[in-house]
């Protein structure tokens, strides 16, 4: 009964290093999303996909790339890390594109990133 | 733009106590409203409102919706220490594919 599987959940970079948050879940959910959390911000959508090989823009895109090639899979790439993007980064699916219909968001644990 | 609001930002009360945390909301074709809780980690699932003035319970939390003057409220009745989490308010859109959330009430039982 794994859900949303979040991986690495702590992370350093050094300004200008890249990486990849991987997210996998076993639901067989259409839709998966990336969402940051940072203190009195809330949660801010950075990407989200409604099906494999589909995606699009959240509310804070810049910096961040990315791809959905299988339903299962939804990496989160941060192309040259800023200091501005230390933040802890959650990754959320639903059976439906439809947010806010029958079928509410399940979230992975979160990754805490910290760049220097 | 989606704009939900919740209040109070923070919350201190001592177990037993009953506390009503607040949100409101603005969005284009309202669907749903959702509460989430937070403790060190993942948010999870509260409830899902989408009529208003149906109250939907689940032991001790209680939520309602009120679409004509676009808030809810998210009742806890004789607080316990494992309620202390951050409390999570969301709004969906017909169409929409993005959920907006707010910023938290952050809720602390002392015992």
């Amino acid at each position: 009964n794994a859900g949303v599987t979040q991986t690495p959940k702590f992370q350093v970079l050094k300004t200008g290093q890249s990486m990849t948050l991987q997210c996998a879940q076993d639901m067989n959910h259409e839709y998966m999303s990336w969402y940051r959390q940072d203190p009195g911000m809330g949660l801010r959508l950075i990407h989200y996909s409604v099906g494999a090989g589909i995606t699009d823009q959240g509310e804070v895109p810049n910096g961040y790339n990315v791809s959905r090639s299988t339903t299962e899979d939804f990496p989160l790439r941060l192309l040259s890390a800023a200091p501005s993007q230390t933040s802890v980064y959650f990754c959320a699916s639903s059976y439906t594109p439809q947010q806010g219909s029958g079928s509410p968001l399940h979230f992975g644990n979160g990754t805490r990133l910290t760049v220097t | 733009e989606d704009k939900v609001v919740q209040s109070p930002l923070s919350l201190v009360v001592h177990e037993g106590d009953t506390v009503t945390l607040n949100c409101s909301y603005e969005v284009t074709n309202f669907r749903s409203l959702l509460w989430y809780k937070q403790e060190k980690k993942a948010p999870t699932f509260l409830f899902m409102l989408t009529s208003s003035g149906i109250e939907k319970k689940s032991g001790r939390l209680s939520s309602i919706l009120d679409k004509k003057e676009l808030f809810s409220i998210l009742n806890i009745t004789a607080t316990q220490t494992g309620d202390s989490a951050v409390y999570l308010c969301a709004v969906g859109g017909f169409g929409n594919e993005k959920l907006t959330f707010g910023t938290g009430t952050r809720l602390t039982i002392i015992p």
